[in-house]
């Protein structure tokens, strides 16, 4: 199984300020085929089913706010949220699907300082 | 709109089986594929297998050591998942989620509000 793992597992940002949570798979999630990491990015608030917010590693679901972007390649993936809003607070999780079993990180507690 | 309902609440005893439902609505049924992810107190969510809604081919995750069976009814547009042997491990949250496609590989778009499951003697 491709290993996901998260760092921090916990984050407190003031409000208005950069998060950023980083997301490393113990093999590489880049396709040579199509040259598309196959990594995605979900929210999930308490008592809510986790949300898609980022797919291809960098891609934002329709609907997402810009502040949430998502970069890297390979095996090493960061999440920013710009400019951190009230309503951002959540667990952040990461998740291959390169392989199966699809996978995901631990997650990443985000909330204000 | 797109949505995913599943069926409520479950309390088994270990060695039962339990069989959680969802039920798609607002879009092709048989165009997408659905995953079953289920999240345990404490733990990682964890990849249970998909079943292809068109043709029904089904994949599951080798952790689960055959215990899981995914079925659909494409009249129904709902999808079963069956887990057997069930033991206190199992307790967890389940849920199913659309993957973007009719294929297995994919991140997941919509996801149901998710099943409680207990296993209690």
């Amino acid at each position: 199984d491709i290993v996901m793992t998260q760092s921090p597992d916990s984050l407190a940002v003031s409000l208005g300020e950069r998060a950023t949570i980083n997301c490393k798979s113990s093999q590489s999630v880049l396709y040579s085929f199509n040259n598309k990491n196959y990594l995605a990015w979900y929210q999930q608030k308490p008592g809510q089913p986790p949300k898609l917010l980022i797919y291809w590693a960098s891609t934002r679901e329709s609907g997402v706010p810009d502040r949430f972007s998502g970069g890297g390649s390979g095996t090493d993936f960061t999440l920013t949220i710009s400019s951190l809003q009230a309503e951002d607070v959540a667990v952040y999780f990461c998740q291959q699907y390169y392989g199966t079993p699809r996978t995901f990180g631990q997650g990443t507690k985000v909330e204000i300082k | 709109q797109v949505q995913l309902v599943q069926s409520g609440a479950e309390v088994k005893k270990p060695g039962a089986s339990v069989t959680v439902f969802c039920k798609a609505s607002g879009y092709t049924f048989s165009n997408y594929g659905i995953h079953w992810v289920r999240q345990a107190p404490g733990q990682r969510l964890q990849w249970m297998g998909w079943i292809n809604s068109g043709n029904g081919k089904t994949k599951y995750s080798q952790n689960f050591q055959g215990r899981v069976t995914i079925t659909r009814d494409t009249s129904a547009s709902t999808v079963y998942m069956e887990l057997s042997s069930l033991r206190s491990e199992d307790t967890a949250m389940y849920y199913c989620a659309r993957g973007p496609s009719e294929y297995s590989s994919g991140y997941f778009d919509y996801w149901g509000q998710g099943t409680l499951v207990t296993v209690s003697s």
